[in-house]
């Protein structure tokens, strides 16, 4: 069963302590992971997709990476506003195009 | 220039009610999917366009989901004879087309049957 796993559920950091967030997927053929941002109320916002494993994508703050088997969301030096919850969603080969969505981790940066 | 939009923002219905939910996709965007997130729970997928034609209807939960997309823009998601397990956060994406593209996310419109 193709699956999608995030951890931890929850974190909280001090503002400027850096961390990483776990995507974990198996899936049968891997098109594309997408990492999404989602604050509460609002709709994901898109942050990167990585299509093959050894790529790598900076934004700010944020960089995502992909292996084979995972992907991490690392964190340098964050700020209070980075708090939200990040989604991480995979997109198969054979599929539709649609997304499957872990549950996502709730990040609290606290000043 | 302007995201995805959806309404209503926020739905109120009682039990048994039909619900209509709208999502305008971004201009130019060919495919468009409506997902839906439950309290604690991950979004989940319902159906995606590619054009008007929804190739694939398989998360649509039961008979009582329907969609349609017309003129390669809007979407309508109706969901008849509301039940109680129906209240979620109905979200729409659209992107540019088929392939492992970025998908864009409006607001969402959070449905509450009563």
């Amino acid at each position: 069963e193709d699956q999608v796993t995030q951890s931890p559920e929850a974190l909280r950091l001090q503002e400027g302590e850096s961390s990483s967030l776990n995507c974990s997927y198996t899936v049968s053929g891997l098109r594309g992971l997408f990492w999404y941002r989602q604050d509460p109320g609002k709709g994901p916002e898109f942050l990167f997709t990585l299509y093959s494993a050894g790529e790598e994508k900076e934004k700010e703050r944020l960089k995502a990476t992909l292996t084979k088997k995972e992907s991490f969301l690392h964190i340098t030096a964050p700020k209070p506003e980075d708090s939200a919850t990040y989604l991480c969603a995979v997109q198969m080969m054979d599929s539709s195009y649609k997304l499957i969505f872990g549950s996502g981790t709730r990040l609290l940066v606290r000043p | 220039g302007a995201g995805v939009s959806q309404s209503p923002s926020n739905k109120v219905t009682e039990k048994g009610k039909d619900v209509e939910l709208r999502c305008d996709p971004i201009s130019g965007h060919t495919a468009l999917y409506w997902y839906r997130q439950s309290l604690g729970q991950g979004l989940e997928f319902l159906i995606y366009f590619q054009g008007n034609s929804a190739p694939d209807k398989s998360g649509l939960p039961s008979d009582r989901f329907s969609a349609e997309r017309t003129g390669g823009s809007v979407s309508t998601l109706t969901i008849q004879r509301t039940q109680q397990e129906d209240s979620a956060v109905y979200l729409c994406a659209s992107s540019l087309g088929q392939g492992a593209r970025e998908q864009y996310f409006g607001p969402g419109t959070r449905l509450t049957v009563t």
